[in-house]
């Protein structure tokens, strides 16, 4: 059985900090992987994909990738209330993608 | 990116009724479309891969009977929720692959909340 497992939360930093989400996953095989942010109410929108170890930085997020512990982490530098939301991570394995259930994270002014 | 929408965003009905759910590929002409549930606090699950002109391919565990999968073109797919029950209200999300029955790059619709009385 293919797991994502996330921490469900909530996450709660200040407006300015640094966000840690992370993100296990059970298939080693798993080759691609990818950060989504769903606000409440709405649906997934695709925010980071990272395919090999490593880190992969876009603007204030980075994604990190660790395949031999199975880890793939997303930080979020300089948090804005905007940022409030759930992440969710995703896994792709022979295009059978799985998700974790999300981490909900709140950035306080 | 492509722009997908749904129909309707929200709906209530009676135990009892069928559902019918579009979804559309506004700019991008689509082979295949996949169909998401996700219960609240739960993760994304894919119910099934619809494919246009040919049946639809479903998970392990949905019911095909109970959710009806037409693709008729390339742009609109829908999705029938046939004697919906309570155990049925959930949030329905639509997406377009980029590639023909990929995962890697997709774009979802805005979902559409069904809640079943």
């Amino acid at each position: 059985q293919k797991e994502v497992e996330q921490n469900s939360g909530p996450l709660s930093v200040p407006e300015g900090a640094i966000a840690s989400l992370n993100c296990t996953y059970s298939d080693r095989g798993s080759q691609s992987f990818f950060w989504y942010r769903q606000y409440s109410g709405k649906s997934p929108e695709l925010i980071m994909s990272i395919y090999s170890n490593g880190d992969k930085e876009d603007g204030r997020f980075t994604a990190q990738l660790n395949k031999a512990s199975q880890y793939v982490s997303l930080l979020i530098r300089d948090s804005q209330p905007s940022d409030s939301a759930t992440y969710l991570c995703a896994v792709l394995f022979n295009n059978d993608m799985r998700f974790g259930a999300g981490t909900r994270l709140t950035v306080k002014p | 990116g492509a722009v997908v929408s749904q129909h309707p965003s929200r709906v209530i009905c009676k135990s009892g009724t069928s559902v019918k759910i579009e979804c559309r590929s506004l700019d991008f002409q689509a082979t295949t479309m996949f169909w998401y549930r996700q219960f609240p606090k739960k993760s994304l699950m894919l119910m099934a891969t619809s494919n246009e002109g040919s049946k639809a391919t479903y998970e392990q565990g949905v019911e095909k009977d109970k959710f009806l999968i037409n693709h008729a073109s390339l742009t609109l797919s829908t999705l029938t929720v046939t004697s919906a029950h309570p155990e049925d209200s959930s949030f329905y999300i639509c997406s377009v692959p980029l590639g023909a029955g990929r995962l890697d790059t997709q774009y979802f619709g805005p979902g559409t909340r069904l809640t079943v009385l």
